[in-house]
């Protein structure tokens, strides 16, 4: 059974603070990890498309890496803000799968 | 980013009746679409992919007369909930592209809230 789990469940900050957290998907098979954000009323928006190992990308204050040898990817965001509050999905695809499995999601609140 | 759009966003209905859930892509054709149903604090667990032409691919567990897939053109996908129980209210949310997985972004629609009382 394929097994993504995303960490920590919900997280809630001040603005201005840095947060990150963690996506553990299988090391074998791996094809390629995504990152969703998920506003409440809005459907998810990809955020991140990562394929190599040591894969790093950067869009704005929120960036991601990747290690795909140990099966984790983080992501980052540097002085959250409050409409950074939403729920941020990966997704594992792993070769021949033809389809993504997800994570239950981190759910982020930041307070102003 | 490509568009797709799903209606109705809330769905209350009596049970014994069906439900019809529409995904449509506006600006791109979709041969595969991918319908989701998520329950509370818990991940998108993928149901079917639906395929235009042909039979859906329904996941392990998930029964295929009570959810009826049709993907009639390259634009829409439907979902049909069949003889609804309380127990199939849930989050539904479709999806297209992706399937490719590697480069590919997924498009979701907006979700459906769907209660049966």
């Amino acid at each position: 059974i394929l097994n993504v789990e995303q960490s920590p469940q919900s997280l809630h900050v001040q603005e201005g603070d840095s947060t990150n957290f963690t996506c553990s998907f299988p090391s074998s098979n791996f094809y390629a990890l995504h990152w969703y954000r998920w506003e409440t009323a809005k459907s998810p928006e990809a955020l991140f498309v990562m394929t190599l190992n040591g894969d790093e990308k950067k869009k704005g204050r929120i960036s991601a890496t990747l290690n795909t040898k140990e099966g984790y990817s983080y992501l980052y965001i540097k002085g959250s803000q409050p409409e950074d509050s939403a729920t941020y999905l990966c997704a594992f695809f792993y070769n021949q799968g033809g389809k993504l499995i997800f994570g239950q999601g981190t759910e982020l609140s930041v307070k102003p | 980013g490509a568009v797709v759009s799903q209606h109705p966003s809330r769905v209350i209905c009596k049970s014994g009746t069906s439900v019809k859930i529409e995904c449509r892509s506006l600006d791109f054709q979709a041969t595969t679409m991918f319908w989701y149903r998520q329950f509370p604090k818990q991940s998108l667990m993928l149901m079917a992919t639906s395929n235009e032409g042909s039979k859906a691919t329904y996941e392990q567990g998930v029964e295929k007369d009570k959810f009826l897939i049709n993907h009639a053109s390259l634009t829409l996908s439907t979902l049909t909930v069949t003889s609804a129980h309380p127990e199939d209210s849930s989050f539904y949310i479709c999806s297209a592209g992706g399937s490719s997985g590697r480069s590919s972004e997924a498009f979701f629609g907006q979700g459906t809230r769907l209660t049966v009382v």
